[in-house]
């Protein structure tokens, strides 16, 4: 099965820090490549998304930079708060009629206050 | 609230045994997917319902099914249960091509 590749699988930033979580996919085939948050107990919420004919996309403190040479792509959280203490899964989606997602591993987010 | 609703939000059940999970869409979205989360595998695609139809298959067992009736919902069911089965499965719906939701999540916990 074609995988997503997420790194780190853990990550501790400080309040008001900068978190990076990276991903890299193997299926040339993606065209959507959506970021999830996913709170304890609770479904995987879509937080931000892009597709590959941009290279990066910013939505208030969330940034995805898009690498398509390389099949890799990343999200940045500025300014990260306790609030966003959360796991976050990078995906990727095909362009075949079924659409579904191939999820990274996911990455354990902590923000210390 | 996502507007997808799963039920039962817990299940504690035997080895063994049989049990059915069930997955209302948000109102209008045609396809339907199923996913199971457990901690040493992550997200993994079971299978995905398109208006009734089977759409795509993933790492789903022979041991479990799923339907999607006239009305959309879908069920997922889970027979001869084994301890490995005990995790969190997840119903999406899709609208469009990209306007993925999820739902909250049925727990199952296999004793």
């Amino acid at each position: 099965q074609q995988q997503v590749k997420q790194s780190p699988q853990s990550l501790i930033v400080q309040k008001g820090g900068i978190s990076i979580i990276n991903c890299a996919y193997e299926n040339t085939a993606f065209d959507y490549f959506p970021w999830y948050q996913q709170f304890p107990g609770k479904g995987p919420a879509l937080l931000i998304a892009i597709r590959p004919d941009v290279s990066e996309k910013k939505e208030g403190r969330f940034t995805i930079s898009f690498n398509k040479s390389a099949k890799q792509f990343s999200l940045h959280i500025m300014d990260s708060q306790p609030g966003d203490s959360a796991t976050y899964f990078c995906a990727g989606s095909d362009s075949g009629s079924a659409r579904q997602l191939t999820f990274g591993s996911g990455t354990q987010l902590t923000v210390l206050p | 609230d996502s507007g997808v609703t799963q039920t039962p939000k817990h299940l504690i059940t035997a080895t063994g045994q049989r049990v059915t999970l069930r997955c209302s869409p948000r109102s209008g979205d045609l396809s339907v997917y199923w996913y199971q989360q457990s901690l040493d595998q992550g997200l993994q695609f079971l299978i995905q319902y398109y208006n009734g139809e089977e759409r795509a298959k993933g790492n789903i067992l022979e041991r479990f099914s799923a339907q999607q009736f006239p009305d959309l919902h879908s069920e997922l069911n889970l027979s001869s249960l084994e301890l490995g089965d005990s995790a969190l499965y997840f119903c999406a719906s899709r609208r469009g091509d990209y306007g993925y939701t999820f739902g909250s999540g049925t727990r199952l916990t296999v004793v």
